[in-house]
């Protein structure tokens, strides 16, 4: 099974809305991801999460808040949005087994949308 | 830092003709590539990747790639294309820390 899964499939949020994005997997991975992927656009990373602690952040502004509460799930939490982050959000996952050449393993996104 | 070029935002093939998508990289290191594949409102799938293993990597939907050193590139391939091959594919690297950094992407128009 090398199934990512994402909810809501899709969302449209308000500029004074807090909600949230959730990706969980199943696949025993150690690496957890959120790519931003804008219209016509390749997919962008903002966060990586490795053994549950942030690894990376791309800087992100702060309106996008990760959480990772355990190996499983990844969270990303939305607060204070502009229209420009409407975008497609893909989470992935990947072993983490020290390489490089980890594959990753992507969700089919959430589509968000802020009015 | 790392990155790869695809040559080609769109390429239109005739079904049964062959696919083929550039991708060129550039890297100071032994590369690993990554072409992905995304269906309209999907999220991506991997296609195949590059190890140094092997410079021919075979995909999964009759895809491949090979790698050439010399010519910096890593472009995919398929013998004949399907209609259900449409969608947009995606070239990739890795830099260090698990960050795959993609390509602008090349849509796949399949004609009948």
């Amino acid at each position: 099974d090398t199934e990512v899964t994402q909810t809501p499939k899709h969302l449209v949020m308000g500029m004074t809305n807090k909600k949230s994005l959730k990706c969980e997997q199943h696949m025993g991975h150690r690496a957890m991801y959120w790519y931003k992927q804008k219209a016509k656009k390749p997919p962008e990373l903002m966060f990586v999460y490795s053994y549950e602690k942030l690894s990376i952040n791309e800087s992100v502004p702060s309106r996008f808040s990760p959480e990772c509460p355990n190996s499983s799930l990844l969270n990303l939490h939305l607060h204070a949005l502009q229209p420009e982050d409407s975008a497609l959000y893909l989470c992935a996952s990947s072993q983490e087994r020290g390489g490089p050449a980890d594959t990753q393993y992507f969700g089919p996104g959430t589509r968000l949308t802020v009015l | 830092a790392q990155s790869v070029t695809q040559l080609g935002s769109h390429v239109s093939v005739s079904e049964g003709a062959l696919v083929l998508l550039r991708c060129n990289y550039s890297s100071s290191v032994p590369p690993y590539l990554f072409w992905y594949v995304q269906y309209p409102n999907q999220g991506l799938q991997l296609l195949l990747k590059y190890t140094s293993a092997a410079t021919l990597v075979k995909g999964i939907n009759g895809f491949e790639a090979e790698f050439k050193k010399s010519e910096t590139s890593f472009h995919l391939t398929k013998p004949s294309a399907h209609m259900s091959d449409a969608a947009e594919y995606f070239c990739a690297v890795m830099e260090y820390g698990n960050k795959l950094v993609f390509g602008a992407g090349t849509i796949l128009r399949v004609k009948s």
